[in-house]
């Protein structure tokens, strides 16, 4: 069974845009919830990690939300740049360690010039 | 730091080898991850080690695959024999507390 639903699978905007990315997730217990970024050809990268207890985070340009009761996540990235080209993954956790993390399968954003 | 290394970068090898897989996670870190990311299923966690324990095997596939952790700065995942299916980018990532690192990943072909 699949817990983690990210839409839309890919996305395509124009620098200088604004967009939103989202995460249902049905993982449970719930501890905390990652945003993860992949560049093609290497390892992702963490964005955000947020506990259950929190309903936003910021790093930057980007902007995690999170809503345990309904179990969604939202990232949202202003003023995109060519570099944010990328796979987006939302990761929720079980346990409060790194034990068990659940990876979804990623938005698949194109930032066109 | 130099962030988790992971040896080779590409493997191309035929069916029935026998394929070793190196990474030396960061210094100081107590979790040990290895993934497989494939386009049709995603990352998929194979193994964890905690403190060079093996706690959670239950995503490797066959008896095939096989991890180990000698020592805090070496793991190994082995797969014998090879087979095309398994072909796939496998990353190795090391961790504290909340935060986990990823390598630059093995991209395996087995033809």
């Amino acid at each position: 069974k699949n817990q983690v639903e990210q839409s839309p699978q890919s996305l395509i905007i124009l620098e200088g845009k604004n967009c939103t990315l989202q995460c249902n997730y049905t993982v449970s217990p719930f501890s905390n919830l990652r945003w993860y970024k992949q560049d093609t050809g290497r390892g992702p990268v963490s964005l955000t990690i947020m506990t259950f207890s929190e309903n936003t985070k910021s790093n930057g340009r980007y902007t995690a939300t999170l809503d345990a009761d309904t179990k969604q996540s939202s990232l949202h990235i202003t003023a995109s740049q060519l570099s944010d080209s990328a796979s987006y993954i939302c990761v929720p956790s079980r346990g409060s360690t790194l034990g068990r993390l659940y990876f979804g399968r990623g938005t698949q954003l194109t930032v066109w010039p | 730091d130099a962030g988790v290394i992971q040896s080779p970068r590409h493997e191309v090898t035929e069916m029935g080898q026998e394929v070793t897989l190196r990474c030396k996670p960061i210094s100081g870190h107590d979790y040990l991850f290895w993934y497989r990311q494939t386009m049709m299923r995603g990352l998929e966690l194979l193994i964890y080690f905690n403190n060079n324990v093996p706690i959670d095997d239950s995503g490797m596939p066959e008896d095939r695959f096989s991890a180990k952790m000698p020592n805090a700065s070496f793991s190994t995942l082995k797969i014998q024999p090879s087979e095309p299916r398994d072909s796939a980018v496998y990353f190795c990532a090391s961790g504290r507390n909340y935060e986990q690192y990823f390598g630059p990943g093995t991209r395996l072909t087995v033809t």
